[in-house]
This record gives structure tokens, sequence and C-alpha cells, in this order.
């Protein structure tokens, strides 16, 4: 165990639907990253918040949005849900701000859009 | 084309064979991790590699960084079934984005 908490833990939706993914960090850890993994294209990073502030944008499409809250969960939301967005979405933690850092990552979400 | 790329991409071996996977890119990284990934889990940090040349032991695996800091090695002796599993190496060449290797799944058959 992680340490890192993702909910749920599945998600089935239709396209053009929208969903939110939640991820509780770390107890002390201030960064929280997210991740889309599909089998063609392995693991994507999307996007870096460090304390509520965000860091740094991956391949995440304009229809994805992300945010971090005072008590430092971080949710990332998905909308106007096309086929091609099924994947498992991970978030990971680490206690500073460059992403070189040891990250840990949760269980994931997985998203199924039929 | 991806920053990283893991060479093989897939392996199958049986129990008690040496193994080594490859992670090359034409970028320099401060630092490089390993991460082990079991189906359906998230990955798990195995190891961070920081100095060029240097050799990091951890139990059967044997982790080394490219002098140049672009490319590093796993080796594994005597691999075991419970070394199943895909492994990723990842890091961040500039600023803060993130990357992960292509991946190289391997299956140790008993």
């Amino acid at each position: 165990d992680s340490g890192v908490t993702q909910t749920p833990k599945h998600l089935i939706t239709a396209t053009g639907q929208r969903v939110t993914l939640r991820c509780s960090p770390r107890s002390g850890d201030l960064s929280v990253y997210w991740y889309q993994q599909s089998l063609d294209q392995g693991l994507q990073f999307l996007i870096h918040y460090y304390n509520g502030e965000e860091r740094a944008k991956g391949n995440i499409l304009e229809r994805f949005s992300a945010q971090q809250f005072p008590d430092l969960h971080s949710e990332l939301n998905l909308s106007s849900l096309e086929l091609g967005d099924s994947a498992l979405y991970f978030c990971a933690s680490s206690v500073a701000s460059l992403s070189s850092y040891e990250q840990y990552f949760g269980p994931g979400t997985r998203l199924t859009v039929t | 084309t991806q920053l990283l790329e893991q060479s093989p991409q897939f392996l199958s071996i049986q129990e008690g064979e040496n193994l080594t996977v490859y992670c090359n890119s034409s970028s320099v990284f401060s630092s490089l991790q390993w991460y082990r990934q079991e189906p359906g889990e998230g990955p798990v940090l195995l190891v961070t590699v920081v100095t060029g040349g240097e050799v990091k032991k951890l139990k059967r695996l044997t982790f080394q960084f490219g002098d140049a800091r672009k490319d590093s090695s796993l080796h594994i002796t005597a691999a075991q079934p419970g070394d199943t599993g895909l492994y990723l190496c990842a890091g961040a060449p500039t600023g803060n984005q993130f990357y992960f290797g292509t991946g190289t799944s391997l299956t140790v058959i008993p």
C-alpha cells in the first residue's frame, strides 16, 4: 500500500459524458501527478500540481482539467468523453516539487467509455 | 517517437536465467528511475540512479546509469516467477515534465 488513494476504482460511462476522478496523496506529500495508461500509448504524464499550483503539463487534452485543493487532494475532470479516453488513470504523489523525485502511485481508476 | 525507448519490449524466460533490460534516450537526464508494475496496479518504485556510471543493487537486481546519463540498464540474476511484471524506466530531462519509457513486459516461467 503506497498510501495514495484513488476513487472510484472502476467507472463505466457513455460517450459525451463528464466524470471526476479523485486522488488523495500520501500524508505529507505536496505534489500530485496524473497519468493516463492505455495499451497503445503506455504511461503518459498528464499534469503535475504542487501545493495547489500547476507545475507542469504533459499530454493533457483540452477536454481534461485538474485541480489540487487546499487539503492537497486532487481531482481530474474528463469531459465530452470519447471511446479513446478509455484507460487506466493513475495519480502519484511526492514530497518534493521536482518530478524527478520519487513518486508513489495509487491503485488507479479504470475508466471505460461505451 | 518516445523519449525513453526500452528493449526488449517483451521477454519470456525460464526461472533461474539471467536477463538485461535496456532504457535508452538521446536526452540527458539528471536522474532515472526504475519502476515495476503488475497488472491492474500502479507502478512501484524500485530505484533511482543519479550519478553517471552509478551502479545500484537491490537483491538480485542490478541497475546501472550510463556515463553520459542518457541510458540505463536493469540486470536480473537468477530470475524468479515473482519478478514477472512490467518494468518501466522514467525521468524528467528538462523542466518538470516526467516521461515513462515504453516498458518491458517480463514473464518468468517456473
